[in-house]
């Protein structure tokens, strides 16, 4: 499984883009990208997910370099309630890899006023 | 996305008993649930695989017979932690696994044992 390194922590302001850089050196040629939110008590919530390129929903962008060992969750104009903790995870979304996911540390975002 | 329950939310026990923990997929089959615990300020950390209609696959460190996993339907996987302690508290929290597609979660089950 490949493992993913974040900062720790980051902190904003309402009204700010926030851009949370993510490292997975090891993907594999099978590894899908995906980003989740967890609020305290809360199971994490599904953001993202990409394989190469950049992806658009309507909530984040997500850009992933050629070479995939890296990539960056893009939040444009953050709010209060996006304070949170943000995981990317790396996995084989197939059924052969079934993808089973390991959790790193997070990113724990705090927004301000 | 696809939806995904557990019951209960919450749930205190008394030292020694038994309780179980449901995780449901509401709008999708899943051949594959996985089962997490999340101590306070931590990350969530995988215990165990549950494939439906065979036996569920063990992180190492996890007791298998204190934590039974039963995967009897394409929608339902069901955690119970046996004789449970203290030290078992945490939040428990499932996910079930659309082909293809990604993980997605429960809500999240706070186990406290007095």
């Amino acid at each position: 499984l490949a493992k993913t390194t974040q900062p720790i922590s980051m902190d904003s302001y309402e009204g700010q883009e926030v851009n949370i850089t993510c490292s997975h050196n090891n993907i594999a040629t099978n590894d899908y990208i995906t980003w989740y939110q967890q609020f305290p008590s809360q199971g994490p919530r599904f953001i993202i997910q990409g394989y190469k390129t950049k992806v658009t929903n309507e909530v984040a962008s997500l850009f992933i370099p050629a070479d995939r060992k890296s990539s960056t969750l893009s939040l444009p104009r953050v709010s209060l309630s996006d304070t949170a903790v943000y995981y990317c995870l790396v996995g084989d979304r197939g059924a052969g890899g079934g993808n089973k996911l390991t959790f790193g540390t997070g990113t724990q975002l705090k927004v301000e006023l | 996305g696809a939806v995904v329950s557990q019951h209960p939310s919450r749930v205190i026990c008394k030292s020694g008993t038994s309780v179980k923990i449901e995780c449901r997929s509401l709008d999708f089959q899943a051949t594959t649930m996985f089962w997490y615990r999340q101590f306070p300020k931590q990350s969530l950390m995988l215990m165990a695989t549950s494939n439906e209609g065979s036996k569920a696959t063990y992180e190492q460190g996890v007791e298998k017979d204190k934590f039974l996993i039963n995967h009897a339907s394409l929608t339902l996987s069901t955690l119970t932690v046996t004789s449970a302690h203290p030290e078992d508290s945490s939040f428990y929290i499932c996910s079930a696994f659309l082909i293809t597609d990604t993980q997605y979660f429960g809500p999240g089950t706070r186990l406290t044992v007095l």
